[in-house]
């Protein structure tokens, strides 16, 4: 079974651009997570999906973030404009259900914005 | 296989009972966290342990680090069923600017 994948591994860019991650779950999996790690300190929860609705986004700083996941398959996390701050490594999870709750993290996008 | 790997996968215990749940790694690290995740919520930093340190504590919480095993342990004590909820380790590499994360162990405790 293939694990959760994210896309790309590494991402540079300038203050002001936009990026997109991409978040691939375990098929199957209809919880799927977003987290952050901004440099050298814990991990952030940002958001959760089922399936393809917003379940809690409670961690999402601010509006410049924008996260999807249509079909409730792969989501994706737009930042736009990038900012300085947004440095970090974004992480993602899926797990199956809220009963089996074992989440599967995937390697994680590490984001530099200059 | 998976850096960051908890045991067991599950673990029930009654309350008032301790729970202890370990954690390998593979590579070198700089620091070890451990995380706790309820039913549908984001993840909550526990603890964490530098690489040259042994023990920590935090409340209820004791986690030890042992490198030259490449492992880690967390135990609560005196458990209650607030606690019941899944637990992760994650692994930080600064040489490497990686972090990984174990599957975690779920907890239950049973009032």
């Amino acid at each position: 079974e293939a694990g959760v994948t994210q896309f790309p591994s590494h991402s540079v860019i300038e203050k002001g651009q936009t990026v997109t991650l991409r978040c691939d779950p375990i098929s199957g999996h209809d919880n799927l997570y977003w987290y952050r790690r901004v440099m050298g300190k814990e991990i952030k929860f940002l958001l959760h999906f089922v399936k393809e609705s917003k379940q809690d986004e409670s961690g999402m700083p601010n509006n410049r973030f924008l996260a999807e996941r249509t079909g409730g398959t792969y989501s994706t996390l737009k930042v736009q404009p990038a900012e300085l701050e947004d440095s970090g490594v974004y992480f993602c999870a899926s797990s199956r259900t809220l009963v089996q709750e074992t989440q599967y993290f995937g390697p994680g996008t590490r984001l530099l914005v200059l | 296989s998976q850096q960051g790997e908890e045991d067991p996968q599950a673990l029930s215990i009654q309350e008032g009972e301790n729970a202890t749940m370990n954690c390998s790694y593979k590579t070198s690290i700089n620091n070890l966290q451990w995380y706790r995740q309820n039913s549908g919520r984001g993840l909550v930093h526990l603890i964490l342990i530098r690489s040259n340190e042994r023990e920590k504590h935090s409340g209820r919480l004791r986690v030890t680090l042992d490198t030259s095993k490449k492992s880690s342990s967390l135990l609560i004590t005196a458990s209650r069923a607030a606690d019941t909820a899944s637990y992760f380790c994650a692994t930080d590499d600064y040489n490497n600017n990686d972090m990984r994360f174990g599957a975690g162990t779920r907890l239950t405790v049973k009032p």
